[in-house]
C-alpha cells in the first residue's frame, strides 16, 4: 500500500516556465488536496477535490490549476512560474471530509523558481 | 472566526526530559483537533486526534494531548523526549461539518543529547 505518492521530489524552474506536479493515491479516497508550505506559515490550501470530475479553489489558488479525471490522480499545474511559487507542495487525501478522519500526506515536492 | 495558534515557533529540550508543545484554538463550533508531525523532507504524519470522545488522547510514539474546552487548548506532551522526536509539529483544527481545516504555523522541536 503506497499511500499518497508525489513526483517529482525536487524541481527548479525558471520564471515563466510551466510544470505539473503529480499526485496519486491508492486508497480509493474521494477527497484530495493540494497544500503549499512556506516557512513559519503552516499549510495553505491551494485546491481540493471531493471526487472525480469535481474540483474547487482553496485559499491560495492564483497561478495554479488542477484536474481530477480519476479517483486516483490529482495533478497540480503551474503556468508561468513566478518566484512567489517557490515552496514545498504537499498532496493529501482522506476517505471522508469530516471530524473523525485525518489526512494522509505525500512526502512533498520542493519547488524553486529562479 | 476560527483560528489555531501554536504558541512557540521553537522548543528545545534535552533528551529524557518532558516535552510540551502548546496549541490554542478559536472556534464558534465544536472542533476536531489533530496533531501532525513532520520529519525533515517528509510529509506530515498523524500523531493523534480528538473528536469529542475522551478529552485525554493518546497517540503514537508516547505522545498525548488533552483537550481543555475552558482554556480552548490542545497541548501536546510527552514524558521523556527522544532524539528521534526532533521534528516539526502541527496543530490542526477541523471545524464541525468538516468543511474547513486550519493548520497552525508549526512548532519545531529540538532535542539535545
Amino acid at each position: 500500500n503506497a499511500g499518497v505518492t508525489q513526483t517529482p521530489k525536487f524541481r527548479i524552474l525558471k520564471i515563466g516556465q510551466s510544470m505539473t506536479l503529480q499526485c496519486t493515491q491508492d486508497m480509493n479516497h474521494n477527497y484530495m488536496y493540494w497544500y503549499r508550505q512556506d516557512p513559519g506559515m503552516g499549510l495553505k490550501l491551494i485546491y481540493y477535490s471531493v471526487g472525480a470530475g469535481i474540483t474547487d479553489k482553496g485559499e491560495v489558488p492564483n497561478g495554479y490549476n488542477v484536474s481530477r479525471s480519476t479517483t486516483e490522480d490529482f495533478p497540480l499545474r503551474l503556468e508561468l512560474a513566478a518566484p512567489s511559487q517557490t515552496s514545498v507542495y504537499f498532496c493529501a487525501s482522506t476517505y471522508q471530509q469530516g471530524k473523525d478522519y485525518g489526512y494522509t500526506f505525500g512526502s512533498g515536492t520542493r519547488l524553486t523558481v529562479v | 472566526a476560527q483560528s489555531v495558534t501554536q504558541l512557540d515557533s521553537h522548543v528545545s529540550v534535552s533528551e529524557g526530559t518532558p516535552v510540551l508543545l502548546r496549541c490554542n484554538y478559536s472556534s464558534s463550533y465544536s472542533p476536531s483537533l489533530f496533531w501532525y508531525v513532520q520529519h525533515p523532507n517528509k510529509g506530515l504524519q498523524l500523531l493523534l486526534k480528538y473528536t469529542s470522545a475522551a478529552t485525554l488522547v493518546k497517540g503514537i510514539n508516547g505522545f498525548e494531548a488533552e483537550f481543555k474546552k475552558s482554556e480552548t487548548s490542545f497541548h501536546l506532551t510527552k514524558p521523556s523526549a527522544h532524539m528521534s522526536d526532533a521534528a516539526e509539529y502541527f496543530c490542526v483544527v477541523i471545524i464541525t461539518g468538516g468543511f474547513k481545516t486550519i493548520f497552525g504555523a508549526g512548532t519545531r522541536l529540538f532535542v539535545k543529547a
